[in-house]
């Protein structure tokens, strides 16, 4: 059981190019989401999903985009990076309702 | 708005004793959970802990309990006979059904916990 799968582990972009953070589940989870965390600061929700087919923007939504084509994958675009969106990028999913979200290995994002 | 908070951005404990670190949190919700996670240095998010804010009994896991003051709005984690594995950056996380995030977490800044032999 792979659990939560983010690939890849780090990566370095240029300003402007754009990227896709995979993030895949096995564990059939409805609930789905994208996290960044910077220096200092804890988690910050990016964008979630309820659902497949259902995604809404988090507290720091600007510059990503998501789609949920199926249960198992969430993936997370940077459209045109930037500095400000270097960040380690945390991808987490759990069943419904207040149980424990499992949380992929992260993906360390540096931006030039 | 929910917010955590964590007051302690640094805590050390000897090994094999016990160390506290605290956690506040501010929701109007009753319908509320709230964790403890754990990242060591190798970024892992890891629960430590669960604790469902209608309930009054403190959760426990090994040595791992939290105190739970539901009207004070803490929850502070106990960690008993601390051992090297434990030194990590300590993060207390919330959520409920709030309409605008679906039980999306919320996090504090987190605690840096050395244990030094």
């Amino acid at each position: 059981n792979a659990g939560v799968t983010q690939t890849p582990k780090f990566q370095v972009l240029k300003t402007g190019q754009s990227m896709t953070l995979q993030c895949a589940q096995d564990m059939n989870h409805e609930y789905m989401s994208w996290y960044r965390q910077d220096p200092g600061m804890g988690l910050r929700l990016i964008h979630y999903s309820v659902g497949a087919g259902i995604t809404d923007q988090g507290e720091v939504p600007n510059g990503y985009n998501v789609s949920r084509s199926t249960t198992e994958d969430f993936p997370l675009r940077l459209l045109s990076a930037a500095p400000s969106q270097t960040s380690v990028y945390f991808c987490a999913s759990r069943r419904t309702g207040g149980q424990p979200q499992h949380f992929g290995d992260g993906t360390r994002l540096s931006i030039l | 708005a929910q917010t955590v908070t964590q007051s302690q951005p640094e805590m050390s404990v000897q090994e094999a004793e016990t160390v506290t670190l605290s956690c506040t949190y501010d929701t109007s919700e009753s319908d509320y959970y709230l964790f403890w996670y754990k990242q060591p240095p190798s970024r892992q998010m890891i629960l430590v802990i669960r604790q469902e804010a209608y309930k009054q009994q403190n959760a426990t896991e090994n040595r791992f309990s939290v105190n739970f003051q539901k009207a004070a709005k803490s929850f502070s984690l106990k960690i008993s006979d601390s051992q090297l594995g434990d030194a990590a950056m300590y993060f207390c996380a919330g959520g409920g059904p709030n309409s605008n995030s679906g039980y999306a977490l919320n996090f504090g800044k987190g605690t840096s916990l050395l244990v030094t032999p």
